[in-house]
């Protein structure tokens, strides 16, 4: 079964600065990784997806890159906010509605 | 209407119990899962119902019992839950099987097995 990695489990970073959240995964069928940021107490929501087909894509301050070959994916978001403190997760899914996620980054924000 | 709902959010149970978890989307998806969280640990899938059918059981304990009455609704049927059982149960829909779509998650419900 898939395999999702996920790096660092804690990041911490001045407002303004950039953060960098990665993830690998194990499984070559898997084609759509999606990004999720969770609240405490509060449900994950999407904040960018990128399929096996596209290397990189971008939305704002949020960018995600991926590596089929290496098996590895990449979100990174630029001038970071105290609003963007929140746990987030990566995923890796396939053809066959199945989602596995990576163990979670808690990003913390210094004003 | 771009929202799953979920009742109840909050559900206390003793391990005699019988319970329904129940989750509603309107968006005219396909596939229905439904996931497992405990505290500070990501969503753990347990089942996904594709074109109402059951098509993936991550080999969760049978106390645990899915049922998908039509396109809109899923249920989770509860019964003779151990203490280790309370989390944050998660639905979740999107578009359907072949390609993967996004997942739009309902808020949850909390859990507790007394």
């Amino acid at each position: 079964g898939e395999n999702v990695e996920q790096h660092p489990s804690t990041l911490s970073v001045q407002e303004g600065d950039s953060a960098v959240i990665k993830c690998t995964y194990s499984d070559s069928a898997s084609n759509y990784f999606p990004w999720y940021k969770q609240e405490l107490g509060k449900r994950p929501q999407l904040i960018i997806d990128i399929r096996s087909n596209v290397g990189e894509k971008k939305d704002q301050r949020i960018a995600v890159t991926l590596n089929k070959t290496a098996k590895h994916f990449s979100l990174h978001i630029t001038e970071t906010q105290p609003e963007d403190s929140a746990v987030y997760f990566c995923a890796a899914g396939d053809n066959f509605n199945k989602f596995y996620f990576g163990s979670g980054t808690k990003l913390n924000v210094k004003p | 209407d771009t929202e799953v709902t979920q009742t109840p959010k909050h559900l206390v149970m003793g391990m005699t119990n019988k319970k329904s978890l129940k989750c509603e989307q309107h968006m005219g998806h396909r596939a229905m899962y439904w996931y497992k969280q405990k505290a500070k640990k990501p969503p753990e899938l347990m089942f996904v119902y594709s074109y109402e059918k059951l098509s993936i059981n991550e080999s969760v304990p049978s106390r645990f019992s899915p049922e998908c009455p039509n396109s809109s609704l899923l249920n989770l049927h509860l019964h003779a839950l151990q203490p280790e059982d309370s989390a944050l149960y998660l639905c979740a829909s999107s578009q359907g099987q072949g390609v993967s779509y996004e997942q739009y998650f309902g808020p949850g419900t909390r859990l507790t097995v007394t």
